[in-house]
């Protein structure tokens, strides 16, 4: 399977723990893009990365998330200090310059 | 980006045509019109994307208006496995921007 890949599906956590999604995006795709969707709602963007370059983050990453993309290959999102509110689904979706944007299955949150 | 507006909701009669509507009367001339839509607990499918003409492809098709401030999206024989949320997206290509989704049309396809 050569699309984009997002692990763990899905991860039920205490509140007040950490969290960490991983995302394998297709793999001569340099842009890399992370959104979050809560019930109900289109998604809404994080951030997004040009190879290992964090570009552009969204104010709704606070200062309790954090993404990498170290190789400039997959990219973790890592949430500290869960809340309620951080339940979600996160995406993950990569293109190349001007194409379009493939997205993956989405990793599922829900804090307890 | 510009702003979209779409109805929250439609209905489709199985094998029909869905047409979804999308406004947009304040795109630029550079700005594209994208279409992708989600199936409940998916990610979002790409479906179709253009700039001024009509665009087909084996998904669907795309009608754009002239004065290109608003756009159609053609499902010519709709299927049970079309019911999803069709988002319409209006973005400039080129420069890593991200897109803006709403909260997109709610199609649901009727036996």
């Amino acid at each position: 399977d050569t699309g984009v890949s997002q692990n763990p599906r899905h991860k039920i956590t205490k509140r007040g723990q950490n969290v960490t999604f991983r995302c394998d995006p297709i793999s001569e795709h340099n842009r890399l893009y992370w959104y979050r969707q809560t019930l109900g709602q289109g998604p809404e963007f994080l951030t997004y990365f040009q190879n290992e370059a964090q570009l552009e983050k969204s104010r709704l990453l606070s200062d309790r998330f954090s993404a990498e993309r170290p190789k400039g290959s997959f990219s973790t999102l890592e949430i500290q200090r869960t809340e309620q509110g951080d339940s979600a689904m996160y995406l993950c979706a990569s293109s190349s310059r001007d194409s379009e944007y493939f997205f993956g299955e989405g990793s599922w949150l829900t804090v307890v | 980006d510009a702003k979209t507006t779409q109805p929250p909701s439609m209905d489709c009669a199985e094998g029909r045509a869905a047409n979804l509507p999308c406004n947009h009367s304040t795109i630029s001339g550079n700005e594209y019109v994208y279409w992708y839509r989600q199936i409940h607990s998916q990610g979002p499918q790409y479906i179709i994307h253009g700039l001024k003409n009509n665009e087909t492809n084996e998904m669907a098709s795309l009608i754009i208006t002239e004065d290109r401030k608003s756009s159609t999206l053609i499902l010519p024989h709709a299927t049970l496995r079309d019911t999803a949320v069709y988002y319409c997206i209006v973005r400039v290509v080129s420069t890593g921007n991200q897109f803006y989704f709403g909260t997109g049309t709610s199609l649901t396809v009727i036996p």
